[in-house]
Formats: C-alpha cells, sequence, structure tokens
C-alpha cells in the first residue's frame, strides 16, 4: 500500500488479556516507530527501530509492553496482560532512514480500549 | 532530553479571524521541527516542516509558521480560518531520532 497501515483499527480487551497490535511500514522505509496517546493528549514516544533493531525502547511504560521487527519490515507491539491505563491510541509510523531532515509518516492508529 | 510546549488547550474562533497557536521546545542540538494536523476520526498528517534555511515556511491550507531560533519558538500561523480548519493541532520537534510531541491544541471554528 502507499501509506503506513496499521491492524486492528480498534480493539477491546478484558482486563489481563495479551493483545497485539500490527504496523506495515511504507516499504522501505528503514525506520519504524511507536507512539501511544492517550486521551486528550500528544502522542508519547514508546520505542523505535531501525531495520529490525530496536535502538530504543525507552518509552515503554512498562515490562508488560515488547515490540519487534524481525525482518525490518512489518513490527508487532504486544501488550501483556492489560490494565486499564493501557487504553489508548497507539499510533506507527516510519520514515526513509534515521537522522535529521527526514519526515515522519503515520498510519491511522489502532485504538485500544481495556474494560 | 527534548520537550515541546503548546500555549493553548483550546483556541474557539469565528470564521475569517486569523490564527495563531503557539509553540516552544527545548533542545540542545539540531532541529527539524513539525506542525501535524489531526481531523475528527482521521489520522495524523504533516501541515508543514522546517528542516532548514528560509525560517518561514509554507505548507498545506495556507498555513505558514515561523522558526525563531532565539526564541525557541515555531509559531503557527493563519491569516483567515474555515470551519474545515477544525482540528487538533500538534507541535513536534526532532532531534537525531525520535519526534517529541506537545500535548496539542484543539481548534474549533464557528461558522
Amino acid at each position: 500500500g502507499a501509506g503506513v497501515s496499521q491492524s486492528p483499527r480498534y480493539k477491546v480487551a478484558k482486563r489481563g488479556q495479551d493483545v497485539a497490535l500490527r504496523c506495515d511500514p511504507i516499504s522501505g522505509h528503514v525506520s519504524l516507530f511507536w507512539y501511544q496517546q492517550a486521551l486528550g493528549q500528544g502522542p508519547e514516544f514508546l520505542t523505535y527501530f531501525q531495520n529490525e533493531a530496536q535502538l530504543d525502547k525507552s518509552g515503554l511504560p512498562s515490562d508488560r509492553f515488547f515490540a519487534e521487527r524481525p525482518e525490518g519490515s512489518v513490527s508487532t507491539l504486544k501488550i501483556q496482560r492489560t490494565q486499564q491505563e493501557d487504553s489508548a491510541v497507539y499510533l506507527c509510523a516510519s520514515s526513509t532512514r534515521t537522522g535529521l531532515n527526514t519526515e515522519a509518516f503515520f498510519g491511522q492508529g489502532t485504538r485500544l480500549t481495556v474494560v | 532530553a527534548q520537550s515541546v510546549s503548546q500555549h493553548n488547550h483550546h483556541v474557539i474562533l469565528s470564521e475569517a479571524a486569523s490564527l495563531e497557536l503557539g509553540c516552544n521546545y527545548s533542545y540542545g542540538g539540531t532541529v527539524n521541527l513539525f506542525w501535524y494536523v489531526q481531523y475528527p476520526g482521521q489520522h495524523l498528517q504533516l501541515l508543514l516542516k522546517y528542516f532548514s534555511g528560509d525560517p518561514l515556511v509554507k505548507g498545506i491550507k495556507g498555513f505558514e509558521a515561523e522558526f525563531i531560533k532565539s526564541k525557541f519558538s515555531f509559531n503557527l500561523r493563519k491569516p483567515s480560518v474555515q470551519w474545515s480548519d477544525t482540528a487538533e493541532y500538534f507541535c513536534a520537534v526532532k532531534g537525531y531520532s525520535t519526534l517529541t510531541f506537545g500535548k496539542g491544541t484543539m481548534l474549533l471554528v464557528s461558522p
């Protein structure tokens, strides 16, 4: 596809359930980012990949959050034992490369609601 | 660490009014600056960006922003807003790798 694709668009999980969110970046984009956007807030950085290497995971809020990008393309964000505070929109973005003077393109996000 | 501060959380304007949304950032090195817009129910879209050169940048839909390095500011402007500009606006700063966003400004334009 032409843009960043995320699935599912909406996910309702019961508290304690594990969830997996998928991101298909723009083909050929080296860098991939995950952000969390709580209601009424700006996107908050979670983690970042360059190809298959996870270079920064400083934004992951707890060890229940895990992200991978095993072949340097599709990425999955996994949340174990979901809690109500995990309810948010999870955004994925990709860019052609790391560094300055690059633009990130965002997907439509996955809205996670934990009940 | 980089951070972004947006001055107003909510702005209400009438159509044809002028708009200025404030954005200040903190970062110790060279930065790229962005304004993104999020229309209701839609994904983040890039309005404009500053990488280098002319500090006055023009974006889509008549928006522009001015980078003032001495003030660490990147304010967004539009001379005459339309009802269709109702959306949430995010300022963002990028160092070498990651984007850092402000908390956003919700703009409501009344017809």
